[in-house]
């Protein structure tokens, strides 16, 4: 198994509080990815990161930002939360190198309730 | 842009039917295409994938071949069982686009005993 960690793994907080979700991989892979998963939605993008400080944002970024300042970690960071921000959060890892085929990794996700 | 559309669900089988689960896509270029499995409260596994036109991925009993003509990555397998109950995802990606992935909504199959 790839090594993909994310914390917190639950966390519920009020509207209007500013939350950071952390993804932690051990491959020392490329390219890092957020996603949240909503029922009748599969997984959307939010942003992704090609290298330490390249970022970009995917289909759903507003309302998020990113940081990546070391190649193992990549923060999502919700800076007002709202109830529409209630979702799964997924990280992804990939490496281009390797796989060359854009297969990723997932990680064991975060429940975020906002109330 | 790129996209994927999967057969909604859910769907229910009895243990040991023939499972088939439909993926069309739309593709700039020329795309890798995956299958995804996620088992209730994991994170997303990948169960297969193609790379070029009229590879076979194949993992677990479960088979999807790369149709460029029909722009197609159908998932099958012969006779399920209990334990595939799962959501299933298929998934392309295109080269020189940041490896990102772009999914369909998912299907959720649920196998009966």
């Amino acid at each position: 198994d790839a090594g993909i960690t994310q914390s917190p793994r639950h966390k519920v907080t009020e509207t209007g509080t500013p939350v950071t979700l952390r993804c932690h991989q051990t491959e020392n892979h490329r390219y890092m990815y957020w996603y949240r998963q909503d029922p009748g939605h599969g997984l959307r993008l939010i942003h992704y990161s090609y290298g330490v400080k390249d970022t970009d944002k995917g289909e759903v970024s507003d309302g998020y930002s990113v940081s990546r300042s070391k190649t193992e970690d990549f923060l999502l960071t919700l800076e007002s939360a709202t109830s529409s921000q209630t979702s799964v959060y997924f990280c992804a890892i990939s490496d281009s190198g390797l796989a060359g085929d854009g297969e990723q990794f997932f990680g064991p996700g975060t429940r975020l309730t906002v109330l | 842009g790129n996209s994927v559309t999967q057969m909604e669900g859910p769907v229910t089988l009895s243990e040991e039917a023939f499972l088939t689960i439909n993926c069309t896509y739309t593709a700039t270029g020329y795309p890798s295409l995956f299958w995804y499995v996620q088992y209730p409260g994991e994170g997303l596994q990948l169960l297969l994938k193609a790379t070029k036109a009229d590879d076979k991925g194949s993992n677990k009993g479960f088979e999807a071949t790369y149709r460029k003509e029909t722009t197609s990555f159908h998932l099958e397998k012969g006779s399920v069982q209990v334990s595939d109950s799962a959501v299933y995802f298929c998934a392309l990606s295109v080269g020189g686009s940041n490896y990102k992935l772009t999914f369909g909504k998912g299907t959720l199959l649920t196998v009966n005993p």
